[in-house]
This record gives C-alpha cells, sequence and structure tokens, in this order.
C-alpha cells in the first residue's frame, strides 16, 4: 500500500534556529501535501496544503514566513519551521494525496520539541 | 462547509465489550466520510471510508461504520472490544472537488479507553 516516509519523527532544537520536517511518498506520487499541527490531546489542525511546483496555501492564522513549505516534487515535501520558539513545540503530520484518489496516506509525525 | 462532530471525547468499555463511537457530519455536497486510528506518537492509519458506495463499510481490525445521510451521521462499531483497540480515534469529512479530493477536516477526537 501507499507509504509516505516522515522524518524525523523527534527534533529538540534551540529557540531561533531552523528545523525541517521532511516527507516522501514511496511508492505513488504525492499531487497534494497537507501538513497539520497536532497539540496534546487535540484534533489535527490543518495548516497548508502545497500542490507539486505551486505555492502553497496557508490557512488563516498561521504564519507563512514562519512555516516554510515546498514541494519540488511529486514525491518530495519538506516544512521548515524558521526561528522556533517554545510554542512551536508540537506534533506536526504530513498527509498525501495520492492521484488516484485512494485516500490520504499520513506520515509517522514529528514530535518537535524547542527549547 | 464541511464540519465533523465527535460525541464524547473519551469512552470506555470492557474487554469483549461493543464499541460504538459517534460521529456526526455536516456537509454542502454528498461526503466522503473517513475512520481513522491514531497510537500514541504515531501518524494516523486509515479504518475504513465511505466514498458513496455500499452504506456499511467495513474496515480493517474488525471495525465498521454505518453511512446514515437522513442522520448525518458515520458512527464506528466493533462487536468486541480488544485491549489493542485502545487508541484515539479520528472521524474525518473531505471535501470533494470533482477530479480530486480536497482537505479534510476532522472531528475532536476520542479516546477510546478498554479495561480487562
Amino acid at each position: 500500500g501507499a507509504v509516505v516516509s516522515q522524518h524525523p519523527s523527534r527534533v529538540i532544537c534551540k529557540s531561533g534556529t531552523s528545523v525541517k520536517i521532511e516527507c516522501r511518498s514511496l511508492d505513488f506520487q504525492a499531487t497534494t501535501m497537507f501538513w497539520y499541527r497536532q497539540f496534546p490531546k487535540q484534533s489535527l489542525m490543518l495548516m497548508a496544503t502545497s500542490n507539486e511546483g505551486s505555492k502553497a496555501t496557508y490557512e488563516q492564522g498561521v504564519e507563512k514566513d514562519k512555516f516554510l513549505i515546498n514541494h519540488a516534487s511529486l514525491t518530495l515535501s519538506t516544512l521548515t519551521v524558521t526561528s522556533a520558539h517554545p510554542e512551536d513545540s508540537s506534533f506536526y503530520i504530513c498527509s498525501a494525496h495520492s492521484l488516484d484518489r485512494s485516500g490520504y496516506t499520513f506520515g509517522s509525525g514529528t514530535r518537535l520539541t524547542v527549547v | 462547509a464541511q464540519s465533523v462532530t465527535q460525541l464524547g471525547s473519551h469512552v470506555s468499555v470492557s474487554e469483549g465489550a461493543l464499541v460504538l463511537l459517534r460521529c456526526n457530519y455536516s456537509s454542502s455536497v454528498p461526503p466522503y466520510l473517513f475512520w481513522y486510528v491514531q497510537y500514541p506518537n504515531q501518524g494516523l492509519q486509515l479504518l475504513l471510508k465511505y466514498t458513496s458506495a455500499a452504506t456499511l463499510v467495513k474496515g480493517i481490525n474488525g471495525f465498521e461504520a454505518e453511512f446514515k445521510k437522513s442522520e448525518t451521521s458515520f458512527h464506528l462499531t466493533k462487536p468486541s472490544a480488544h485491549m489493542s483497540d485502545a487508541a484515539e480515534y479520528f472521524c474525518a469529512v473531505s471535501d470533494d472537488r470533482g477530479s480530486t479530493l480536497g482537505r479534510l477536516y476532522f472531528g475532536r477526537g476520542t479516546q477510546l479507553t478498554v479495561w480487562p
């Protein structure tokens, strides 16, 4: 079945530094990648939607200059958290949509801790 | 706009008992509906999905859900709970943009606890 590899699974960084999270679709082409943020004991909040080769569409309230999304190919999308602060600590999950409309495949998530 | 309401943030059952997790949706178009399960510090795993075919959908791990348009519901059930079913469950509805699926709208989640 469809697999999305998300790395790293956990990362700890210092305030002010940047962190890049990668999501790769291993056996299918992901025309659309969704990036979510999940706070403890809460649901997933959609941050942005990216289509291959075009700029990401950000949800209201999400700072596009802080959360940089790149979807340069049909198999790779990255989320970079720039100038991270402790309040950016969260669980980030990507989800890829495949061309055959079979559904959404989720990455395993990245636990970001900013100290 | 689409939305999902999951009734009950916590559900507790005994092992072997019936599991019932409730989900109601609001959609301006015929919906695609999903149930996902999430274990701690992991991504979401698809349990089952409704895409306008059979109203009773069977998924993995013995779960099933019934789409009831008149009640705008898509409740998840399992006849006999297992300890390994303890997890967070999310109901979701998607935009259908014709040739491609749009974004997912998630419910707030239901934490299922299974007692031995």
